[in-house]
């Protein structure tokens, strides 16, 4: 079974629409993520999470908000979709910082077409 | 401005050959370096990663050689087979915890028969 997963897999939406993307995870992982994956740019922090009541913007948050209704949950939407918002989306979660360097693990991504 | 830069974009090897891909940064505060490998249809997961206090690691046919003092680092892969054609990312980020990793933009390795 997979520990992080994202509903839905696949999204086509048209402009100006308001979309949402889920993400859950059975890891137990306090630090949650949010990322973008344009062919050729490779992967952009939007959000992080480090818990329910401590949310970050990452390196291109403009245009998405988040939200994280429990540990397990981490939401990203779109308010109002836009053409170039068109990419592969991400969610990854990591343990709590523990003075190592802790792994992130990804989902298996939602493929998200705004036409 | 792009923090972390991935070359080749593209790789092609044949099998039993060598692969390899290298990164450069610029952020001297960067002090954790993974590699994270993504077949299609999947999300990334993480391949190896190095500390800047070693030049080099190896978990089976995967190697990081680290060049801190010209901020390179490079993944080899030996033996190359068909099953490692995927697409490979190189990360750096500053601390440990990895919260905020920059990514480099991804080199595809195709291995042929």
């Amino acid at each position: 079974d997979a520990d992080v997963t994202q509903t839905p897999r696949n999204r086509i939406t048209k402009t100006g629409k308001r979309i949402m993307l889920e993400c859950s995870q059975t890891k137990g992982h306090d630090r949650m993520y949010w990322y973008r994956q344009d062919p050729g740019l490779g992967l952009r922090l939007i959000y992080y999470s480090f818990d329910v009541k401590d949310i970050n913007k990452g390196e291109i948050s403009d245009g998405y908000s988040v939200s994280r209704q429990a540990q397990a949950k981490f939401s990203l939407s779109l308010e109002s979709a836009i053409p170039n918002q068109t990419a592969l989306y991400f969610c990854a979660t990591s343990v709590k910082d523990s003075g190592r360097f802790s792994e992130q693990f990804f989902g298996p991504g939602t493929r998200l077409t705004v036409l | 401005q792009q923090q972390v830069k991935q070359s080749p974009q593209s790789l092609i090897v044949q099998k039993g050959g060598i692969s390899i891909i290298n990164c450069a940064y610029e952020n001297t505060a960067f002090d954790y370096f993974p590699w994270y490998q993504q077949f299609p249809g999947k999300g990334p997961a993480l391949l190896i990663a190095i500390r800047p206090d070693v030049s080099e690691k190896k978990e089976g046919r995967f190697t990081i050689s680290f060049n801190k003092s010209a901020k390179q680092f490079s993944l080899h892969i030996m033996d190359s087979q068909p099953g490692d054609s995927a697409t490979y990312f190189c990360a750096a980020s500053k601390g440990a915890g990895s919260y905020q990793l920059t990514f480099g933009k991804g080199t595809k390795l195709s291995v042929i028969p």
